[in-house]
């Protein structure tokens, strides 16, 4: 099936400094990817939606200077955390929809393995 | 708004059968989707219903009523493996996926 890859998938950081985090379809290509995050014992919460040569549109209450989403091709999606704080600490997730996929909507959008990321 | 409600937690027995139900309210409907997450990791694609019935694939199925707004999630022949959150979504007129908060299954031997 098809395989999107997160790096890193694990990071530690300090307070104030910036992270990205990128996320690649591997053997697809994906117009569109979502990036969530999900706190402990918390449902995945949908922090924006990625366009490949757009702006990505932020959900309510997620800043946009703070969450740097740049979708520059098919396969690549980036999350860049600026001036993290450890209250930014969590699971970060992304899934990418198979852009040429047929057949059920569900069965074309494939999740990363997640990023953890933890600023001290 | 927009709902999604699903049991917190439940516990079965190993070999057993379990049926997690997953109600919703949202601004339209395209779909409902049943994932698996482990701790830790993402979640894992299980299920997509679009039309009523059920859906059988292995030892998971899953069942639609789009007139009571209504899902579950069967699992047959319970493994120590199956313990795991469960997650219900709908994908609304927007084409957005609205989560549940997940029920976490304990399977006990």
């Amino acid at each position: 099936g098809a395989v999107v890859s997160q790096h890193p998938s694990r990071v530690i950081c300090k307070s104030g400094t910036s992270v990205k985090i990128e996320c690649r379809s591997l053997d697809f290509q994906a117009t569109t990817m979502f990036w969530y995050r999900q706190f402990p014992k918390q449902s995945l919460m949908l922090m924006a939606t990625s366009n490949e040569g757009s702006k990505a549109t932020y959900e309510q209450g997620v800043e946009k200077d703070k969450f740097l989403i740049n979708h520059a091709s098919l396969t690549l999606s980036t999350l860049t955390v600026t001036s993290a704080h450890p209250e930014d600490s969590s699971f970060y997730i992304c899934s990418a929809r198979d852009s040429a996929a047929s057949g059920g909507p569900g069965e074309t959008q494939y999740f990363g393995p997640g990023t953890r990321l933890l600023v001290l | 708004g927009q709902n999604i409600d699903q049991p917190t937690e439940m516990t079965a027995t190993e070999g057993a059968i379990v049926q997690i139900n997953c109600t919703y309210q949202t601004s339209g409907f395209n779909g409902l989707f049943w994932y698996q997450q482990h701790a830790g990791e993402a979640p894992t694609f299980l299920s997509y219903n679009v039309l009523d019935g059920l859906e059988e694939k292995g030892r998971f199925s899953s069942f639609l009523s789009r007139s009571k707004g209504y899902s579950y999630l069967l699992l047959k022949e319970l493994q120590m493996k199956d313990s795991a959150s469960y997650l219900c979504a709908v994908m609304d007129s927007n084409y957005q996926l609205i989560w549940g908060a997940g029920t976490k299954l304990i399977i006990k031997p």
